[in-house]
This record gives structure tokens, sequence and C-alpha cells, in this order.
């Protein structure tokens, strides 16, 4: 089945550096999504991602779905320590199996030291 | 508006017994997805409703089952349970299964098996 493999899996960073994270998956998506899940709560949805090339921005945070439609990364910028969580890949879609249902990345949890 | 909304918060049951989850899409939502959270396994699709029918179902045993109302709610049930059914169980909606809907998700529900 498809498979997604996050990276880091965890980051430990001081209070206004820059954070990246990315996703790489054995076969194609249609769609990456980035979710971000605080302790005892549900993923909250970042970014949405349609397009092979698409870079797209939601205040701090910056996405880009890959050309080849293999991976996507999730820049972060002059990070808070509100930041703190775990964040999620998700691809949507494929050629391996159902075009609906969402295969996500095992996480990265980032910490923010003020 | 209101978010998807997942009854109950926290439920403990001990293995054979059987539980029943519920799920509240977003208004005006019509695609219901669940899915299982845990430490070991991340997040893992268990199936997909769409305007009451099941579309997509996950690996999942068959003791794991749902249904989808005619107001959109779900509901997920699981039958004679073990001790690995031990998991955070989420609820999606989104708008419909077509490209550009993407999920939203509820807090979900923490189930706990003794």
């Amino acid at each position: 089945g498809q498979q997604l493999n996050q990276s880091p899996q965890s980051m430990f960073i001081q209070e206004g550096e820059d954070v990246s994270m990315n996703c790489t998956s054995s076969s194609i998506f249609n769609t990456w999504l980035w979710y971000k899940q605080d302790p005892g709560e549900g993923p909250v949805l970042l970014i949405a991602l349609y397009k092979a090339g698409e870079l797209t921005s939601n205040g701090r945070l910056t996405a880009q779905f890959g050309i080849t439609r293999k991976d996507s990364f999730l820049n972060i910028s002059a990070s808070i320590p509100s930041d703190v969580g775990i964040y999620f890949c998700a691809g949507h879609g494929g050629s391996g199996g159902s075009n609906y249902k969402l295969t996500f990345g095992k996480g990265t949890l980032l910490t923010v030291n003020p | 508006k209101a978010g998807v909304t997942q009854t109950p918060r926290y439920l403990i049951k001990t293995r054979g017994q059987q539980v029943t989850l519920s799920c509240s899409p977003i208004s005006g939502h019509r695609s219901v997805s669940w899915y299982q959270q845990t430490p070991g396994q991340g997040l893992q699709f268990l199936f997909e409703y769409f305007s009451e029918t099941q579309r997509n179902k996950g690996n999942f045993p068959g003791r794991f089952s749902g249904r989808q109302f005619s107001n959109s709610r779900s509901e997920m049930n699981v039958s004679t349970l073990e001790l690995g059914d031990s998991a955070l169980y989420l609820c999606a909606s989104s708008l419909g299964q077509g490209i550009g809907q993407p999920q939203h998700f509820g807090d979900g529900t923490r189930l706990s098996i003794l």
C-alpha cells in the first residue's frame, strides 16, 4: 500500500528559528495536506495543496507540492512557542488505491524553546 | 460555524464488550471518514461514508463497522473489543469526495480497553 515517510521525527529549536519538514511517498498523490495536532485535540488543517509545483502560504507557514507529486515540504518561519505540536503530512488520492482516503505520515514533533 | 463533534470524548470498556462512537460533521458536509490513531501505528484510515454508503474501507477486521444517517451524522461500532483497540478514534468530514475538499477533524474519542 501507499506509505509516507515524514522527516524529521522530532525537532527541538529556539524561538525565532525557521523550521523545515518534509514528506516523501512511494507513489503519487493528487493532494497534499499539512495538519497540526495539539495534545488532546484532533488534527487541524494548516495548508492544502492541489497542483504539482504549487507553493502556498498561510501566515508564517509555507508548503509546496513537489513537482513529481511524490513529495511535499512545510516551512515555518520565525517560530514561536505556540508552534509546539505534532505536524502531519497527508496524501489524498494516487495510483495505488482509493482516491479518497488520507494516508498520513508518522508526524514531526516540534518543540520550541522560548 | 460548528466544527466536527465527536461523542463521547472518553470511554472505558473491558475486553469482549462492544462500543458505539458518534460523529456529527460540519453542517453541509456529506463525507465522513474515520481514523484510528495509536502511538505505534499513527493515523490509520478505517472507512469513509458518503450519502449513507460506505465508499472506502481500510485494512481493519470486520469487528469495526460504521454507518451514516440521512443527516450525514455517522456512527462507528467496534464489537468484541480487544486490548489493542485502545486508541484515539478520529472522525473527519468534508463537503464531498472530490479534489479541493479537504477533511476537517473532530477532537476524537479516547477509547481505553481494560
